[in-house]
């Protein structure tokens, strides 16, 4: 079964360095996400993206937060100078349809992001 | 008061009980996801749902649009379905999503 997939699995970095986490989203796949996880709490929305621009974004996706879609198959989130507050669970997600009623979301296993 | 408000926060049950967890929103919602997450944290998709019903094995989701309502019912409750369940809110056409807390189900055998 087609699988999204991010790299690295974990990433530690120190406060105010640049980060890249990466994702390769269902090869046919038409919509893309970026959520977070901060330990112990719920998931929440970052950024959705389609036919390479943003959808949406939200309050979290300040001017530090890009995404970018570089060559058609990777899609990335950069954050440029890393806080403590960006440690978190990192997900990718993607969906294929033009009708997303009825599409699932099709998740990563998550890039563990620890800021020291 | 959160946006999307799921109930019960932690459940226990005994293998082979139904199991039904609920999720009501205040959000303006296109559909609703509910999904899985497991203790390593990997989240699965079950179902997402925009009206009406939908069936999957022994899982069973249901949404009521008019009372902004949700349910997701699990049949013949086994061990290996024990992991947290997450509704979320869907604006459709950005695919913005709000997320509830989650339930935490733990079946024993």
């Amino acid at each position: 079964e087609p699988e999204v997939t991010q790299t690295p699995s974990h990433q530690v970095t120190q406060m105010g360095q640049e980060v890249i986490l990466r994702c390769v989203p269902i090869s046919n796949h038409l919509y893309f996400y970026w959520y977070r996880q901060i330990l112990g709490q719920k998931v929440e929305f970052l950024v959705s993206f389609y036919n390479n621009e943003i959808s949406e974004k939200s309050e979290i996706f300040d001017d530090q937060f890009s995404v970018e879609r570089p060559d058609g198959s990777n899609f990335t989130l950069k954050i440029r100078s890393t806080k403590l507050e960006d440690s978190a669970m990192y997900f990718c997600a993607s969906s294929g349809l033009l009708d997303r009623t009825n599409e699932k979301l099709f998740f990563g296993s998550g890039t563990q992001l620890s800021v020291l | 008061k959160n946006e999307v408000e799921q109930s019960p926060q932690n459940l226990t049950a005994q293998e082979g009980e139904f199991i039904t967890i609920n999720c009501s929103y205040s959000v303006g919602i296109s559909a609703l996801h509910w999904l899985q997450q497991h203790p390593g944290g990997g989240i699965v998709s079950l179902f997402m749902l925009s009206s009406g019903k939908k069936k999957h094995g022994r899982l069973i989701a249901t949404i009521n649009i008019q009372e902004k309502h949700s349910s997701l019912h699990i049949t013949a409750s086994h061990p290996r379905d024990s992991a947290v369940y997450i509704c979320a809110a869907t604006n459709t056409n950005a695919g913005k999503s709000t997320f509830g807390d989650g339930t935490t189900l733990t079946v024993k055998p």
